[in-house]
Formats: structure tokens, sequence, C-alpha cells
């Protein structure tokens, strides 16, 4: 089974600047999909960006970016430029990828709780 | 576009009670999943449907939970009866079933046992 830890359970960073949340993941599949959720608080978990396993271009989404070192397992999110928006849980998230469909639900992590100061 | 639509959206019950909750996901989503999350950690899936049928249930409680997807569009959860561990917040999400299809998340549906 997949596992995904996320080893910082808060961060905080001064409106502007530049933080990264860190995320390990161990399996055994060569392709599969990691993702970063965004919940802010008491509302709906959105996408903030995806990275497939196979390719080596690390994904980017304005100003939010990944750092994918597929040997490593590690996938970390860049926040540039961040805004008191970002305030919010971040969950870094793993689904399996399977073909003829079948089970391929996510995996989170505990998730990292971002401050934004002003 | 509508999203994914649950309810309610609180609901407090005294422990050995029951309760169910429901879930609409977006128009056209195949796939539908449930998930718990408690407290300061991360959601953990407890059931998924692909169109009207099981596809995976390992980590769904079933002395205590069950769940259907009638017709493979809106789906409930019920939970007879509920425990103190079982204040959570329930998660619905769907998506097109597609190996890289985004999962679309409810606002969910926050439980407290007493």
């Amino acid at each position: 089974a997949q596992t995904v830890t996320q080893s910082q359970p808060e961060m905080s960073v001064q409106e502007a600047e530049t933080v990264t949340l860190s995320c390990t993941y161990d399996t055994s599949e060569s392709d599969y999909y990691l993702f970063w959720y965004k919940q802010p608080p008491s509302r709906q978990m959105i996408l903030v960006i995806r990275q497939e396993a196979y390719k080596q271009q690390n994904a980017t989404e304005n100003r939010f970016s990944v750092n994918f070192q597929k040997a490593a397992k590690s996938f970390s999110l860049k926040i540039s430029d961040s805004q008191l928006g970002d305030a919010a849980m971040y969950f870094c998230a793993y689904k399996t990828i399977l073909a003829g469909g079948g089970a391929d639900g996510l995996t989170f992590g505990k998730g990292t709780h971002l401050i934004i100061q002003p | 576009e509508a999203g994914v639509a649950q309810s309610p959206r609180y609901k407090i019950i005294e422990k050995r009670q029951s309760v169910a909750f429901w879930c609409n996901p977006i128009s056209g989503h195949a796939t539908l999943y449930w998930y718990q999350q408690i407290l300061g950690q991360g959601p953990k899936l407890l059931i998924q449907f692909q169109n009207n049928g099981v596809v995976d249930d390992s980590q769904l409680p079933k002395d205590r939970f069950s769940a259907e997807r009638l017709k493979g569009v809106d789906s409930t959860l019920k939970i007879q009866p509920a425990k103190l561990e079982d204040s959570a917040v329930y998660l619905c999400a769907s998506s097109l079933g597609t190996a890289t299809g985004e999962l679309f998340f409810g606002e969910g549906s926050r439980l407290t046992v007493l």
C-alpha cells in the first residue's frame, strides 16, 4: 500500500514571500499521479497542482510549482509571492494508475497548515 | 457547472443513534468517493463507486457503515449505530473516472457524536 508523509504540521510565511511545503511518499509502482490539494477553513478541497510521474518536467500553475524527485520519492510544493488567500491546509496526495478502472482513490498525507502573516 | 452537493452540512447526534449523509456528484461523473476526515488528519477513503457498483470498500467499517449509489448518480452514506470516534467530516468526491481524472470535492458533512 502507498503512504504519503507530510512532515510539517504547520508553516508560516510573510505575505509576498516564498514558502515550500514538503511531501514524501512510498510506492512500488512506477507510474502514478501526485497532487497538492488546498482546503480553506470550512470550505471544499480544491486542486492546486498535479504531476504525472512519467513526466520529468516539474508542473507549474501560476505562483505554484512543484519539485518532483522521483528517485527520492519527494514532491514539494513551492508557493511564490504568498497571498493572504493562500492560507489553508495543504494536502499532498497519491493516485495510482489502473488500466480498465478499479480502486484508484487518493491517498492523502496528514496535511500542512499554512499561515500567511501580513 | 454545479459542483458536488452534500447534505446536511452539520449533524449532531448521540452515540448509538443513526445518521445518513447524501451526495449528488457532478453530472456525468461516473466515479464517486466517500472520505472520512478526522480532525487534524488527512482524508481517508471509505468507499469508491464506479457507476452504481462498488469498486473499493476495504476501509469501510461494515459493521456500522453502509453506502449505496442507486442508479449510478446520488449516493447515501449511513452510520448505524454511531460511536464517538465517528466524529469527523465526511467528504464526497466525484470524477470522470479516467486515469488522470481530478477529484472534485463537496464541502463535506460535519458529524459530531456526543
